[in-house]
């Protein structure tokens, strides 16, 4: 099973600053073939299902606003929201879609300094 | 609108089964890959199983492997997940999600675009 760990597991960001959430997995999670990266980020308000926001590592969701961005490759990827806002309270996850079973990291809770 | 509703969730006693639903509406549904996430309470996403299109496909985390069955209904627009030989660990709140696609092709492996609200299991005597 391809491994996924986040880090930090909590972050604090004052509102308008920029917040930076890592993911990394234990294999690449390139697919050559297609040349697509199978790198997924969730996020998820208390009490909500998962909503998501960025896949193939950096092509954001129709919806998500442009604060949220994705990048990275391989095996080291990271979300980046640039300007924190009230609304952005929540937990991150990344998941890999590359094999089965697919992976969650375990979480990065957001929060406002 | 796109939507997803799961049913089926409660109460049920070690060794014991249920069948979860989850009714989708708003889209192709014939089309879609679908998935079921399930989230213990205070713990993570995890990953439970997959099923294709027509539902001749499917795969299924090693924790529910030969458990649970997910199937379709595709002239219902239903999915179905039959969970046998229940355990306290499969306590959690059950998704069901789809898979992605494009307007011009659906994907094998593709992230989670739309999420049911999650129906609640508890396995406890």
């Amino acid at each position: 099973d391809i491994v996924m760990t986040q880090s930090p597991d909590s972050l604090a960001v004052s509102l308008g600053e920029r917040a930076t959430i890592n993911c990394k997995s234990s294999q690449s999670v390139f697919y050559s073939s297609y040349n697509k990266t199978y790198l997924a980020w969730y996020q998820q308000r208390p009490g909500q299902p998962p909503n998501l926001l960025i896949y193939w590592a950096s092509t954001r969701e129709s919806g998500v606003p442009d604060r949220f961005s994705g990048s990275g490759s391989v095996t080291d990827f990271t979300l980046t929201i640039s300007s924190l806002q009230a609304e952005d309270v929540a937990i991150y996850y990344c998941q890999q879609y590359y094999s089965i079973p697919y992976t969650f990291g375990q979480g990065t809770k957001l929060e406002i300094k | 609108e796109v939507q997803l509703v799961e049913s089926g969730g409660g109460l049920v006693q070690p060794g014991g089964s249920l069948r979860l639903s989850c009714a989708a509406s708003g889209f192709t549904f014939s089309s879609y890959w679908m998935h079921w996430v399930r989230q213990a309470p205070g713990k993570g996403l995890v990953w439970v199983s997959r099923i294709d299109h027509d539902g001749d496909s499917t795969a299924y985390a090693d924790s529910v492997k030969g458990r649970f069955t997910f199937s379709r209904d595709n002239a219902k627009n239903t999915l179905y997940l039959q969970m046998n030989s229940l355990r306290a660990e499969d306590t959690a709140v059950y998704f069901c999600a789809r898979g992605y696609c494009t307007t011009a092709s659906c994907y094998t492996s593709s992230a989670f675009d739309v999420w049911g609200q999650g129906t609640m299991v508890t396995v406890s005597s």
